[in-house]
């Protein structure tokens, strides 16, 4: 089956300092990634869509200085968290399908759990 | 995207059927109703998707009324291990092509021993 990884699984960073997070998709192509983000107890909020070749497009109240998105090839796209604070902590999550499926099916990572001090 | 009812939290035992209902009143012609399951600290899985009657794969089945306004996923003999929170998505066959998701609240399931 299709298979998405992310890296880092995990990341603690200080107050003011970027992080940047990976999403691959290992064994297919893909067009376009989503962003997720969830705290704990909480459902998942998408963020962004990661457009290969072309700007990402940001959710309604997602700042996109903050979150740099980029889409540099079909099988990469990373998240940027700038400047980072502590209220960016968070379970970041990406997916990605395969550009021949036809169905509302999406592959997510593992995840991300960004912790800033 | 149409939104989705489901009940916030749901206990069973092992070896136990459960059934976990959708509602999804707006639902329009070309939404395909769609479950994902998360454990803790991982991304969701895709269990199962469906547009009417009923769809079985090994995982689960999913029941599906002819006014489509809800569903039922259906996970049989429950274990420990299904132990996790259940989202139901609807959404348009055509935009989905896209893959956008947006999640409710989901549905967490507890089995005890």
């Amino acid at each position: 089956g299709a298979v998405v990884s992310q890296h880092p699984s995990w990341v603690i960073c200080k107050s003011g300092t970027s992080v940047k997070i990976e999403c691959r998709s290992l064994d297919f192509q893909a067009t376009t990634m989503f962003w997720y983000r969830q705290f704990p107890k909480q459902s998942l909020m998408l963020m962004a869509t990661s457009n290969e070749g072309s700007k990402a497009t940001y959710e309604q109240g997602v700042e996109k200085d903050k979150f740099l998105i980029n889409h540099a090839s079909l099988t990469l796209s990373t998240l940027t968290v700038t400047s980072a604070h502590p209220e960016d902590s968070s379970f970041y999550i990406c997916s990605a399908g395969p550009r021949d499926s036809n169905r509302y099916e999406q592959y997510f990572g593992p995840g991300t759990r960004l912790t800033v001090t | 995207l149409a939104k989705t009812t489901q009940p916030i939290s749901m206990d069973s035992y092992e070896g136990q059927e459960v059934n976990i209902t959708c509602s999804h009143n707006n639902i329009a012609t070309n939404d395909y109703i769609t479950w994902y399951q998360q454990f803790p600290s991982q991304g969701p899985r895709f269990i199962i998707q469906g547009y009417k009657t009923k769809v079985t794969n090994e995982v689960a089945s999913l029941f599906i009324p002819a006014d489509r306004k809800s569903s039922t996923l259906s996970l049989p003999r429950v274990s420990l291990s299904d132990t996790a929170v259940y989202y139901c998505l609807v959404g348009d066959g055509r935009e989905s092509n896209t893959g956008k998701l947006i999640f409710g609240q989901g549905t967490t399931l507890q089995v005890k021993p």
